[in-house]
């Protein structure tokens, strides 16, 4: 079946350090979508892709469509404590069956 | 909108019960859908709905699980018997327009089950 390769699978950096993880896969997505889940919640949306070469930004954080459409990253500057959680990339694939497809998490934890 | 709605957020049972989870999407949406979250398998799907009708069901672990959209304001996932191994975390989604391109799902809190 279609899947996601997330990497790295978790990280601790020091606050203030980039972070980067990205999503890799062998099939052809039309939609990119980075979700983060903090402890206890559900998975809230970070940012939506929608075109390849897309780079979009939010705040301190910047999520790019790979031009090939079978990858995406997502960049975090300048960590802060409340970063910590679990980063999930999603896409959709090109036959649009209204279902995504997740990757397996990066839990991220920031040492103050 | 209160968003995606589970209940309960915890729930604790004994092997052998039956359990059912509760899910009110968002209004508007057509799509429904129910995942199971643990550490060995990470983020499942089980099931989604479109317009109140199962599209697919191939993530079901067995016959004991069932879910169910009697209408688009609600949605139960039920697990009969439980068992301990049916302890994980299980979310709701919902979402709007298959051909909006958009397809963003808006994730409930979250059911806490624990099969002792």
């Amino acid at each position: 079946g279609q899947q996601l390769n997330q990497s790295p699978q978790s990280m601790f950096i020091q606050e203030g350090e980039d972070v980067s993880m990205n999503c890799t896969s062998s099939s052809i997505f039309n939609t990119w979508l980075w979700y983060k889940q903090d402890p206890g919640e559900g998975p809230v949306l970070l940012i939506a892709l929608y075109k390849a070469g897309e780079l979009t930004s939010n705040g301190r954080l910047t999520a790019q469509f790979g031009i090939t459409r079978k990858d995406s990253f997502l960049n975090i500057s300048a960590s802060i404590p409340s970063d910590v959680g679990i980063y999930f990339c999603a896409g959709q694939l090109t036959s649009n069956t209204g279902k995504l497809i997740f990757g397996q998490g990066t839990t991220l934890q920031v040492k103050p | 909108d209160a968003g995606v709605i589970q209940s309960p957020r915890h729930e604790v049972t004994e092997m052998g019960q039956e359990v059912t989870l509760r899910c009110k999407p968002i209004s508007g949406h057509d799509y429904l859908f129910w995942y199971r979250q643990t550490m060995m398998r990470g983020l499942e799907l089980l099931i989604y709905f479109n317009n109140n009708v199962p599209i697919d069901d191939s993530g079901m672990p067995e016959d004991r699980f069932s879910a169910k959209m009697p209408n688009a304001s609600f949605s139960t996932l039920k697990i009969q018997p439980s068992e301990p191994r049916d302890s994980a975390v299980y979310f709701c989604a919902s979402s709007f327009g298959r051909y909006s391109a958009k397809n963003i799902q808006y994730f409930g809190a979250g059911t806490r089950l624990s099969v002792l």
